[in-house]
């Protein structure tokens, strides 16, 4: 079985803080890793993934396959960053799902 | 943005009632998903299509069900509306199922 866990469902941070989200992941195999954003009322869209290994709006994120984490990082964080901020995992497996953590509430404070 | 339509986009209903929602695309990707999110839950798969007429269960299938008769329409049926399924429904595309899932823009269903 494969989980996602966001261990944070809040989060507050002052802008021009560094911010980290947090996301553990429990899969037996090989697993492909996302970070999805969702601004207030509006679509979730793909902010990364970790195959792409590319920075978008600021954030990075690295798979620790060690630690089985895949935390989402940003060294300045915005106030156009609030958001909801949901992890997700594929198996790498025919019929593997796309999984989602529970999500994390991003507030940044001016 | 990928070509992802859901309609409608609100509806409120009463407990009993059918309740039919619609998700439309232009990307003809193979792959289409139902989606409920709700606080403390985050996004829960509903059902999955992989192609026309081809659908398969989710994690939270009880209640829904699904019908694909073309590749663009991915329609979500719920036979007699509870309030346990109020809730905010997207739906999702993608090209194949290891490749990333575009959402439209959500329903917000009311269900009273």
């Amino acid at each position: 079985a494969q989980r996602v866990t966001q261990p944070e469902k809040l989060l507050s941070v002052f802008k021009g803080a560094p911010v980290e989200l947090k996301c553990n992941y429990s899969y037996s195999g090989s697993p492909e890793l996302f970070w999805y954003v969702q601004y207030s009322r509006q679509r979730l869209q793909l902010l990364l993934r970790h195959i792409s290994r590319e920075s978008i709006k600021g954030f990075t994120a690295d798979l620790n396959k060690g630690e089985t984490s895949f935390h989402l990082k940003k060294p300045f964080a915005q106030e156009e960053d609030s958001a909801m901020y949901y992890c997700a995992l594929s198996g790498r497996t025919s019929g593997s799902r796309l999984t989602f953590g529970e999500g994390t509430q991003l507030t940044v404070n001016p | 943005d990928a070509g992802i339509t859901q309609s409608p986009r609100h509806k409120v209903t009463e407990t009993g009632t059918p309740v039919t929602l619609r998700c439309h695309q232009t990307e003809n990707h193979r792959y289409m998903y139902w989606y409920r999110q709700d606080p403390g839950h985050g996004l829960r798969l509903i059902h999955y299509s992989y192609g026309v007429k081809d659908t398969d269960k989710g994690e939270v299938s009880d209640g829904y069900s699904v019908s694909r008769s073309k590749t663009e329409d991915f329609l979500l049926t719920l036979e007699s509306a509870t309030s346990s399924q109020t809730s905010v429904y997207f739906c999702a595309i993608s090209e194949q199922e290891d490749q990333p899932q575009h959402f439209g823009d959500g329903t917000r269903l009311s269900i009273l």
